[in-house]
């Protein structure tokens, strides 16, 4: 059974910094990695996904992957308060989505 | 962008009792997933949906659990009857293929509680 876990659970950031968050899985076969923004009362939305090893930069997002010590990040540039959100990693099992816990962002003017 | 509706947003029932979820997936998806979040939990998934049959159930998906879509209509999760466990956010989420390239889109999720 693959298992995500995410770190930290929550972070606070000043506002044009960089946030880092960072995610485990269980499995090196693991098919692509995906990174879903979650606001309150709302559900996931979906940021970058990434499958192959290295990394992938979209906007101020860039995600690294890295199979061999099944680990992923992802990292956004010049934070803004509308950053502020859960952060969800999830790993795609042929259409099946298993989740991390979730990191809480904070973005702080 | 697309956007996956889920009807009613809470929904309060007594233990025992038959609820349904509704879900209105983005118009020309083929697949669809149901997905159970316990407050203070992960996301975990149920269920997912294809061509008018189930192609994967989690050990979440209990017996008294059902989905359909009859008709290209709502996509639907029963529960039959309700348990007090039951209680959770419960997402929809549709998308235009599978695979792990296919992305989900997902409702704002149906609070369910039961009493």
């Amino acid at each position: 059974q693959e298992k995500v876990q995410q770190s930290p659970e929550s972070l606070i950031v000043p506002e044009g910094a960089m946030s880092s968050l960072n995610c485990t899985f269980s499995n090196s076969a693991s098919q692509s990695i995906w990174w879903y923004q979650q606001h309150p009362g709302k559900g996931p939305e979906a940021l970058i996904s990434i499958f192959s090893n290295g990394n992938k930069k979209e906007g101020r997002l860039t995600v690294y992957l890295n199979r061999a010590s099944l680990h992923v990040s992802l990292h956004i540039r010049d934070s803004q308060p509308s950053d502020s959100a859960v952060y969800l990693c999830a790993v795609s099992m042929w259409g099946k989505l298993i989740f991390g816990q979730g990191t809480k962002l904070s973005i702080k003017p | 962008g697309p956007k996956v509706l889920q009807i009613p947003s809470h929904q309060i029932i007594d233990m025992g009792q038959m609820v349904t979820l509704n879900c209105d997936p983005v118009s020309n998806h083929l697949y669809f997933y149901w997905y159970k979040q316990i407050l203070g939990q992960q996301m975990e998934f149920l269920v997912n949906f294809y061509n008018g049959k189930v192609m994967e159930k989690s050990k979440l998906f209990k017996d008294q659990f059902s989905v359909e879509r009859p008709d290209g209509s709502y996509f639907t999760l029963k529960i039959q009857p309700t348990a007090l466990e039951d209680s959770a956010v419960y997402f929809c989420a549709s998308s235009p293929g599978q695979g792990n390239y296919a992305e989900q889109f997902f409702g704002p999720g149906t609070r369910l509680t039961v009493l």
